[in-house]
């Protein structure tokens, strides 16, 4: 079936950066875009951008544009998100989610499990 | 861009119907048809209930419908039941997805 398997939680210091994977299995990669969306303890989502597995073209929200970077390894059907300059409030739990099919590729309707960053000095 | 402005909680009887509204403004929800809602139960990962408004994925419940009216959507779950008991997030999608601060519906 259709799943995204997330890595393992993460534990950095500030300043650092955190590269997050996201495996897909159960559909064709490169057919459907890939969202990155957070979620702070106690509070809403956050969308971070997006990646198009196709092309490797990404959209990026204005509060993460120039530190985060978005990319995708095709031959293993993979999805990234890395975040540098690591603050606390960036502590989080980070999810990858599908875009709906073409042309709803906006709504997110398979999410992985999220990953927890949580970043400490 | 701000966030949607959604309710902080709502809560109702089983069997009864809510509406949890979400207020944009004629940027964003106003604007566009593109309302989506998701639920969130405790440590679980958002599930999409409603998209373009008022239209189900396939496996959701008929008891979830979507509407709008000029700058604000709505999510209505009828005969409320334990297992609807989460976190409703509505989002309206621009030129990129902006969710809602959420909404906890608590089944009584």
């Amino acid at each position: 079936q259709v799943q995204l398997v997330q890595s393992g939680a993460e534990v950095k210091k500030p300043g650092a950066s955190v590269k997050v994977s996201c495996k897909a299995s159960g559909y064709t990669f490169t057919g459907y875009y890939m969202h990155w969306v957070r979620q702070a303890p106690g509070q809403g989502l956050e969308w971070m951008g997006w990646i198009n597995p196709n092309s490797g073209g990404t959209n990026y929200a204005q509060k993460f544009q120039g530190w985060v970077t978005m990319t995708r390894d095709t031959s293993i059907s993979t999805a990234y998100m890395e975040l540098s300059r690591l603050r606390s409030d960036d502590t989080a739990v980070y999810y990858c989610a599908r875009g709906l099919a073409p042309p709803y590729y906006y709504y997110m309707d398979v999410w992985g499990k999220g990953t927890t960053v949580t970043v400490s000095s | 861009q701000s966030a949607l402005t959604q309710p902080a909680s709502v809560s109702g009887s089983p069997g009864q119907s809510i509406t949890i509204s979400c207020t944009g403004t004629s940027s964003d929800v106003g604007g566009y048809n593109y309302v989506s809602w998701y639920q969130q139960h405790p440590g679980k990962a958002p599930k999409l209930m409603i998209y373009d408004v008022s239209n189900r994925p396939s496996g959701v419940s008929n008891r979830f419908s979507g509407s709008k009216s000029g700058n604000t959507a709505s999510l209505t779950i009828s005969g409320l039941q334990a297992e609807d008991e989460a976190d409703y997030y509505c989002s309206s999608y621009t030129s990129s997805p902006l969710f809602g601060g959420g909404t906890k519906l608590t089944v009584l």
